[in-house]
């Protein structure tokens, strides 16, 4: 019974690359958030998808970032041009249902380092 | 906005020790959640508050929720090197469409 999978687990790019980060989800999940953690700021809520929807997209930044959850595959997280900035590691979480008591189930992260 | 505040932000302390951690808001919240998580990895579920005034153990670790559902404390009897970990609150946004999470508590135990 495989957990949340993210892959890459480090990826290194150079400014101005795109970076392409992969996230499956438990069986039987619809539901996929994804996270920045930087170790000054904590876990940061960035977006929130549900099959091939978009829910809530209020901590992601208005420039650059784009999620997706299509129909078939995993969930990408796609940053255009990186920066430094940009360097942090990225957590996907699933969850069966949506409501507010809803446990997630994380990834184990994509470390990103851009050069 | 709601934000959790958790605190001490760092704790390091020898085996044995017992140990509270605070997660507080000015905000209500409907549960609280509280996870681990360790290097490298991400978080895991530890425990859900859900009712004002709730006391739930789970083996040596103790939850409490605050009887106005705007806090919560963890409190660790007799800690263990393998208590050592980052402890996180999180809380659900209104809407219940975002996961919010504490900065969190970085427990380190000695043998």
């Amino acid at each position: 019974n495989a957990g949340v999978m993210q892959n890459p687990r480090h990826l290194v790019r150079r400014r101005g690359q795109e970076a392409r980060l992969r996230c499956s989800p438990m069986k039987g999940h619809s539901h996929v958030y994804w996270y920045r953690q930087l170790p000054e700021e904590g876990l940061k809520f960035m977006v929130y998808l549900q099959k091939e929807n978009i829910i809530d997209e209020s901590g992601m930044p208005k420039e650059r970032f784009s999620a997706e959850f299509p129909k078939e595959g995993p969930s990408i997280l796609r940053i255009q041009q990186v920066v430094r900035g940009d360097s942090a590691a990225y957590f996907c979480a699933s969850s069966p249902h949506r409501g507010r008591d809803e446990k997630l189930f994380f990834g184990s992260g994509t470390q990103l380092s851009v050069l | 906005t709601q934000l959790l505040e958790q605190s001490p932000q760092f704790l390091s302390i020898q085996e044995g020790e017992n140990l509270t951690v605070y997660c507080n808001s000015s905000s209500v919240f409907s549960s609280l959640q509280w996870y681990r998580q360790e290097p490298g990895e991400g978080p895991v579920l530890l425990v859900t508050v859900v009712t004002g005034g709730e006391v739930k153990k789970l083996k040596r670790l103790t939850f409490q929720f605050g009887d106005a559902r705007k806090d919560s404390s963890l409190h660790i009897t007799a800690a263990q090197p393998g208590d050592t970990g980052l402890y996180l609150c999180a809380g659900y946004n209104q809407a219940g469409t975002a996961l919010i999470f504490g900065k969190g508590t970085t427990l380190s135990v000695s043998s």
